[in-house]
C-alpha cells in the first residue's frame, strides 16, 4: 500500500514570502497525488492533483506542485503567501493505484506572520 | 451548486450513548466516503459506498461503528456505546464517479466529543 509523509508539522512564514511544503510518497509506480487545504472548522478543499504528464501542476489560489520521481516528492509551492493562506495542508495518495480510498499525510500547519 | 453537508456540526455525547451522524453528498455523486480525523492528524479512511453498496468498511475501528446509505444518497454513520477514544472530527466526502482520478469533495465535518 502507498503511504505519504509530510516532514514538517508546523511552518511559519511572513506574508509575501515564498512557501514550500514537503510531501514524500512511497510507491514504485507513478502515483496519483493530491494536495488538500483545511481552514479552521472547515472541510478539506482540493488545491491540485497530479496523475501523469507535465510534472508541474497548477492549482487554485496561486498554488503549484512539482512531481519529482527521483526524490519521490510532490512539494507544494506558492511564490507569495497571503494571510488567508494560514491553514492546515494535507498531501494524499490512493491506498493502491487507481483506488479512490485516500491515505493522508499528518498535515502541515501554516502560520503567516504579518 | 450545494456542496456536501453534514449534521450535526457538533455533538457532545456521554460515554455509552449512541450517536448518528448524517451526510448529504452532492446530488448525483456515486461515491461516498467517511473519514475520521483525530486532533492534529490527517483524515483516516473509515468506509466507502458506491451508490447504496458498501464496498469497503476496512477502516471502521470496531463493530460499534456502522454506516449505511440505503437509497444511494444520504448516508448515516452510527456509533454505538460511544467511548472517549471516539472523540474526533468525522468527515464525509463524495465524488462523481468511481475512478481514482475523481476529486473528492468534503463536507465541513461533525466534531464529536465523548465525555
Amino acid at each position: 500500500a502507498q503511504s505519504v509523509t509530510q516532514p514538517d508539522i508546523h511552518i511559519t512564514v511572513s506574508e509575501g514570502a515564498s512557501l514550500e511544503l514537503r510531501c514524500n510518497y512511497s510507491y514504485g509506480a507513478t502515483p496519483y497525488l493530491f494536495w488538500y487545504v483545511q481552514s479552521p472548522g472547515q472541510g478539506l478543499q482540493l488545491l491540485l492533483k497530479y496523475f501523469s504528464g507535465d510534472t508541474l501542476v497548477q492549482g487554485i489560489k496561486g498554488f503549484e506542485a512539482e512531481f519529482k520521481r527521483s526524490q519521490s516528492s510532490f512539494n507544494l509551492r506558492k511564490p507569495s503567501v497571503h494571510w488567508s493562506d494560514a491553514a492546515e495542508y494535507f498531501c494524499a495518495v490512493p491506498v493502491i493505484q487507481g483506488a479512490q480510498k485516500l491515505v493522508f499525510g499528518q498535515g502541515t500547519r501554516l502560520t503567516i506572520n504579518p | 451548486g450545494a456542496g456536501v453537508s453534514q449534521s450535526p456540526r457538533y455533538k457532545v455525547a456521554k460515554r455509552g450513548q449512541d450517536v448518528a451522524l448524517r451526510c448529504d453528498p452532492i446530488s448525483g455523486h456515486v461515491s461516498l466516503f467517511w473519514y475520521q480525523q483525530a486532533l492534529g492528524q490527517g483524515p483516516e479512511f473509515l468506509t466507502y459506498f458506491q451508490n447504496e453498496a458498501q464496498l469497503d468498511k476496512s477502516g471502521l475501528p470496531s463493530d460499534r461503528f456502522f454506516a449505511e446509505r440505503p437509497e444511494g444518497s444520504v448516508s448515516t454513520l452510527k456509533i454505538q456505546r460511544t467511548q472517549q477514544e471516539d472523540s474526533a472530527v468525522y468527515l464525509c466526502a463524495s465524488s462523481r464517479s468511481r475512478t481514482g482520478r475523481e476529486t473528492q469533495y468534503f463536507g465541513p465535518g461533525t466534531r464529536l466529543l465523548v465525555l
